[in-house]
């Protein structure tokens, strides 16, 4: 089946650090890739998407790019600030209609 | 606004006792799902539902009915909780399925002892 796995946190920074995030994914077909972000006590938002190899999603000074070669969507953002704090997660959808989440990765950013 | 509702937010419970949770989207939404969130999980998918009448099976329906009367409404039930349905629950909503964007709503605690 398909599955998305994600670097375990929690992960803590301070403030202008670089951010990787690593995910991994399993498919059969070609799934679009996403990445969603909750911060606390919210539900999820849509951070930025990829629908096909090579494609680089970008939204907030994250970036990220559909590498079908390693099966990879790893997230990065250049100069983490302490109101990126939050919980990221990866996805991926074959179909139209069924998601599948990683685990999600905690990120705290330290002043 | 543009937003999807839930309620209630938080719920208390004991096991077998019947709930409802409601979920309302005002963005004239196709999709429609369920998730429940649980530590080390993530997100796992309970219900969608791609249009009105129209409701299908995610990765852990187990314990959860569905039902899409209304473009708009998408209410979870569980008829006979137990303590390992408790977790943090999300609505989502979206154009037309997953690959577009989804708009979650703000989530239910739900505890079941």
């Amino acid at each position: 089946g398909n599955s998305v796995t994600q670097m375990e946190g929690p992960v803590t920074l301070s403030e202008e650090a670089f951010l990787t995030i690593n995910c991994t994914y399993t498919a059969t077909g070609y799934p679009s890739l996403f990445w969603y972000v909750q911060y606390p006590g919210e539900g999820l938002q849509l951070l930025l998407k990829a629908t096909k190899a090579d494609d680089k999603g970008s939204n907030k000074g994250f970036e990220a790019t559909y590498r079908k070669e390693t099966t990879s969507f790893h997230l990065e953002k250049g100069s983490v600030q302490v109101s990126d704090s939050a919980v990221y997660f990866c996805a991926l959808i074959i179909n139209d209609y069924k998601l599948s989440f990683g685990a999600g990765t905690t990120v705290t950013v330290r002043a | 606004e543009a937003q999807v509702t839930q309620n209630p937010r938080y719920l208390i419970t004991v096991t077998g006792k019947k709930l409802t949770v409601t979920c309302s989207q005002n963005m004239n939404h196709e999709y429609m799902s369920w998730y429940r969130q649980d530590p080390g999980l993530g997100l796992r998918q309970i219900y969608y539902s791609m249009n009105v009448e129209v409701t299908d099976k995610g990765d852990v329906p187990e314990g959860y009915k569905v039902s899409r009367k209304e473009k708009r409404n998408f209410p979870l039930i569980l008829e006979s909780p137990s303590p390992n349905q408790t977790s943090l629950y999300f609505c989502a909503s979206s154009l037309g399925g997953g690959r577009f964007e989804q708009y979650f709503g703000p989530g239910t605690r739900l505890t079941v002892t």
